[in-house]
C-alpha cells in the first residue's frame, strides 16, 4: 500500500536558518503530494501542493518539489521564523484513491 | 475560504456514554473524513463519506459509526465510549475524490473519556 515517511524529529532551528524537512514517499500510479502545518491546539492547515512530477508548491516562503526519480517531496524555507513552530505532515493521496495517506509529523521549534 | 466546523473543542464524557461528533462545512464539498491524533501514532482515518448517505470504513473504524445526513455535515459517533477513545478527533472535507485537492481541516476535538 502507499506509505509516507518524514525525517524524524524534533528539528530546532535559530530564527533566520534554512529549513529542511524530508519526505520520501511509495505509492502505486501517479499521487498527488502535500505538506500541512498544525500549530498547537489547532487541527491541520493545507500549506502546499504539487499534482504532477517535477512541480512545485509553494506558501509562505515554504517550497517543495515532486521528485518522481527520487519519490521526494522535501520541504524548504530559506529563512525560519519563531512563528513557524509547528508540527508538519508530509501526506499522499492516490488517484481517486479517496483517503490522504499521511506521514507521522515533524515537531519544528525555532527559537529567537 | 472553505470553513469547517466541529462543534465543540473540548469534551469530558464517562465511559458507556454514546458521544456524537459534529463536523459541519459551508461549501458544498463532496467527500468528508473523520480521523483520530494520538502521539506517536499519527493520524488515522475513522471513517469517510464521499456523499449523502454514504460511508466507507477507514483504517480503525471499531467502536464508531458515523452519519451523512445532509451533505455539510458528517457526524461520529462513540457507541459506548471507552478511555481508549480519549484523543483528538480531526474533522476535514474535501471538493471530490480526485486526489488533486487537499483536504480543510476542522480545528478538532479533544475528547477524553473517563
Amino acid at each position: 500500500g502507499d506509505s509516507v515517511t518524514q525525517m524524524e524529529g524534533p528539528v530546532t532551528l535559530s530564527e533566520e536558518a534554512f529549513l529542511t524537512i524530508n519526505c520520501t514517499y511509495t505509492a502505486t500510479g501517479y499521487p498527488s503530494l502535500f505538506w500541512y502545518v498544525q500549530y498547537p491546539g489547532e487541527g491541520l492547515q493545507l500549506l502546499l501542493k504539487a499534482t504532477k512530477a517535477d512541480d512545485k508548491g509553494s506558501n509562505k516562503g515554504f517550497e517543495a518539489t515532486y521528485r518522481k526519480e527520487t519519490t521526494s517531496f522535501h520541504l524548504e524555507k530559506g529563512s525560519v521564523q519563531v512563528s513557524d513552530s509547528a508540527v508538519y505532515f508530509c501526506a499522499l493521496t492516490n488517484t481517486n484513491a479517496g483517503k490522504s495517506t499521511f506521514g507521522d509529523g515533524t515537531t519544528l521549534t525555532v527559537k529567537p | 475560504d472553505v470553513k469547517v466546523t466541529q462543534s465543540s473543542r473540548y469534551l469530558v464524557k464517562r465511559t458507556g456514554e454514546k458521544v456524537f461528533l459534529e463536523c459541519v462545512q459551508d461549501m458544498d464539498h463532496e467527500n468528508m473524513f473523520w480521523y483520530r491524533q494520538d502521539p506517536g501514532l499519527g493520524l488515522r482515518l475513522i471513517y469517510f463519506s464521499y456523499d449523502v448517505k454514504m460511508k466507507e470504513k477507514g483504517d480503525i473504524p471499531e467502536g464508531y459509526s458515523v452519519s451523512r445526513e445532509k451533505k455539510e455535515r458528517f457526524s461520529l459517533i462513540l457507541e459506548s465510549a471507552s478511555t481508549n477513545q480519549t484523543s483528538m478527533y480531526l474533522c476535514a472535507s474535501r471538493p471530490t475524490l480526485t486526489g488533486y485537492y487537499g483536504y480543510t481541516f476542522g480545528s478538532g476535538t479533544r475528547l477524553t473519556v473517563v
